[in-house]
């Protein structure tokens, strides 16, 4: 079957660093998405991965294991506008994602 | 601001009613997507379109009927719905299916309320 798993929730001081997990189970692998999403707005494209390794895109980075099946956000000198649901989605070989949960993320002074 | 439109953006209707949410993409992208939002829940695909042809029907009840006339418009056609229907409609949008790095842009979604 697809299973996603990421925690329901962090919590993560201002100006710290906070890494999100996302483990994966699916029958096909074509790539791994994370989004995020403020209250009320659409989810908006952070990062994308498809082979091993970490991609860094300023102050977020995603790091990928296939092997594992595992993936991490990565988020550094946390500001308070960071505070939002961040979304671990997977590509399946048809090319539908396939999302978990979202973990919500929420910065404190 | 994504490049994706929907209209509207909160909608309340009883069970009886027949309604419909729509989407618009300016983007210039080939395929569009339905996906439900619930509460504490992972966002569920409902339909996908490639070139205006419905290529995944994700066991969706026939109470929701997607329509999508050009590559920039899509709709959802909602009748009867149950008060558990209630959630959040979002539509994306993304040039191809399975080409690398195709992410999917979303529109800022329709709130739905089924009472």
């Amino acid at each position: 079957g697809q299973n996603i798993d990421q925690p329901t929730e962090m919590t993560a001081t201002e100006g710290a660093i906070v890494q999100i997990n996302c483990t994966y189970q699916t029958s096909g692998f074509n790539g791994l998405f994370w989004y995020q999403q403020h209250a009320g707005e659409a989810p908006t494209f952070l990062s994308y991965n498809v082979l091993d390794g970490l991609e860094e895109k300023g102050r977020f980075s995603s790091f990928l294991s296939r092997s594992k099946g595992y993936s991490y956000l990565l988020l550094k000198e946390l500001q308070m506008k960071d505070s939002a649901s961040y979304l671990c989605a997977v590509r399946d070989l048809g090319g539908k994602l396939i999302f978990g949960q979202g973990t919500e993320l929420s910065v404190k002074p | 601001e994504t490049g994706v439109t929907q209209t509207p953006r909160h909608l309340v209707m009883g069970m009886t009613n027949k309604k419909s949410l729509k989407c618009e993409q300016h983007l210039g992208h080939n395929a569009m997507y339905w996906y439900k939002q619930s509460a504490k829940k992972p966002l569920e695909l409902m339909f996908v379109y490639s070139l205006e042809e419905r290529v995944e029907n994700n066991s969706v009840p026939s109470r929701f009927s997607p329509e999508c006339p050009n590559s920039s418009h899509l709709f959802l056609h909602l009748h009867t719905l149950q008060p558990e229907d209630s959630a959040l409609y979002l539509c994306a949008s993304s040039q191809g299916l399975t080409s690398a790095y195709n992410e999917q842009f979303f529109g800022p979604g329709t709130r739905l309320t089924v009472l």
